[in-house]
């Protein structure tokens, strides 16, 4: 099956400086990579997404690039505020028929510091 | 964000006691996920239903059962089977996969063992 891994756990930066939280996953058949987050007791909410033909993505502050080869990913927000404090989720899954089983890295708790 | 809902959002089980989560959606969703979130680690995948009396195992599937007889509806039972089920418990759900891939989650039910 597919594994994620998410680095760095924990991650604190100063307001207005960007910040990066890479992913790598095992299975190269995986074709779709979402990215969640999850604010203090509240649910995880889809921020951006990114499929396998496409190498990078962006979303105002927020970016999503993917190198297939290497077969990892990452999420990079700039110009961050306090408000982009939480935990960030990635995930990755295959595509086919009407399966939807995603696999979660393990999170990063990321914290903007005043 | 309302149109999925997790009942109750606080629960205390005694060791050896069955317990079911409630998940509801009025989204018209045809797929419903359960997964357990324990601190510092990923979503893990307890089951997930494609369409109403079909559902399979997660990779955590042991000492839970689920059910699927309406579409509106995916409740999670914790068996005394399950050696540790204090956890999150989040339930989410899909649209059709062929139009979004986007999971949606509800607000969470937090199990603790007594």
């Amino acid at each position: 099956g597919e594994n994620v891994e998410q680095h760095p756990s924990t991650l604190s930066v100063q307001e207005g400086d960007s910040a990066v939280i890479k992913c790598t996953y095992s299975d190269s058949a995986s074709n779709y990579f979402p990215w969640y987050k999850q604010e203090l007791g509240k649910r995880p909410q889809l921020i951006i997404d990114i499929r396998s033909n496409v190498g990078e993505k962006k979303d105002q502050r927020i970016a999503v690039t993917l190198n297939k080869t290497a077969k990892h990913f990452s999420l990079h927000i700039t110009e961050t505020q306090p408000e982009d404090s939480a935990v960030y989720f990635c995930a990755a899954i295959l595509l086919s028929g009407s399966a939807r089983q995603l696999t979660f890295g393990s999170g990063t708790q990321l914290t903007v510091l005043p | 964000d309302g149109g999925i809902t997790q009942s109750p959002k606080y629960l205390f089980r005694k060791e050896g006691q069955n317990v079911t989560l409630s998940c509801e959606q009025n989204l018209n969703h045809d797929a419903m996920y359960w997964y357990r979130q324990d601190p510092g680690q990923g979503l893990r995948l307890i089951y997930y239903s494609q369409i109403v009396n079909d559902f399979q195992k997660g990779d955590i599937a042991e000492g839970y059962s689920v059910s699927r007889e309406k579409k509106e509806s995916f409740p999670l039972t914790v068996t005394s089977a399950q050696k540790n089920p204090t956890a999150f418990y989040l339930c989410a759900s899909s649209i059709d996969p062929g139009q979004s891939n986007e999971q949606f989650f509800g607000p969470g039910t937090r199990l603790t063992v007594l």
